[in-house]
């Protein structure tokens, strides 16, 4: 198994451009979940998935839109980068609602 | 509103010590804590979790206790390693009308001299 996943690694964004950050898991898991991670801080979550076709706001969801077409794949996309969405940001998934139990690798997005 | 409140931010341990990390919680209805690892560079990792109904929890060195009646539970790490440097963060969960949410602390950078 190869976990979570998460394409690109790092990005650089301009100011107002759009990107897509893709995540897949392979276990099977129904539920999914993106966070940011800022530093210095804990986790915050942005949005979650409980299933395909399902998915719901989190803390932060302001900036950033997800789907979920397929068990395997839940993208985050951001549509007018700030600055201020500059962060770490992590897909995890689990077996167990609500608890992120395997994460990505993680994606560091800079917007300058 | 930080719901869960972690220290130190910060720890130095020498090799074969205890390490210790508290948390503490506000909200009564949090069900489920967690703990996560954290390696520089690498996503976390959960580490080991508690429910409310149970005061300490172990694996192999790694032991969570509980205290309910005061909000707290604290990751205790037996005979600490150089392996074991890394951001650890404790978190809670509760089960809200849309979904179970996870509100993390903010982290703890441990350090394990040699």
């Amino acid at each position: 198994n190869a976990g979570v996943t998460q394409t690109p690694k790092f990005r650089i964004l301009k100011i107002g451009q759009s990107m897509t950050l893709q995540c897949t898991q392979d276990m099977n898991h129904n539920y999914m979940y993106w966070y940011r991670q800022d530093p210095g801080m804990g986790l915050k979550l942005i949005y979650y998935s409980v299933g395909a076709g399902i998915t719901d706001k989190g803390e932060v969801p302001n900036g950033y839109n997800v789907s979920r077409s397929t068990t395997e794949d839940f993208p985050l996309r951001l549509e007018l980068a700030a600055p201020s969405q500059t962060s770490v940001y992590f897909c995890a998934s689990s077996y167990r609602g609500g608890v992120a139990e395997y994460f990505g690798p993680g994606t560091r997005l800079t917007v300058t | 509103q930080q719901q869960v409140k972690q220290s130190p931010q910060s720890l130095i341990v020498q090799k074969g010590g205890i390490s210790i990390i508290n948390c503490a919680y506000e909200n009564t209805a949090f069900d489920y804590f967690p703990w996560y690892q954290q390696f520089p560079g690498k996503g976390p990792a959960l580490l080991i979790a508690i429910r409310p109904d149970v005061s300490e929890k172990k694996e192999g060195r790694f032991t969570i206790s509980f205290n309910k009646s005061a909000k707290q539970f604290s990751l205790h790490i037996m005979d600490s390693q150089p392996g074991d440097s890394a951001t650890y963060f404790c978190a809670a969960s509760i089960e809200e009308t849309s979904g179970t949410r996870l509100t993390f602390g903010e982290g703890t950078q441990l350090t394990v001299n040699p």
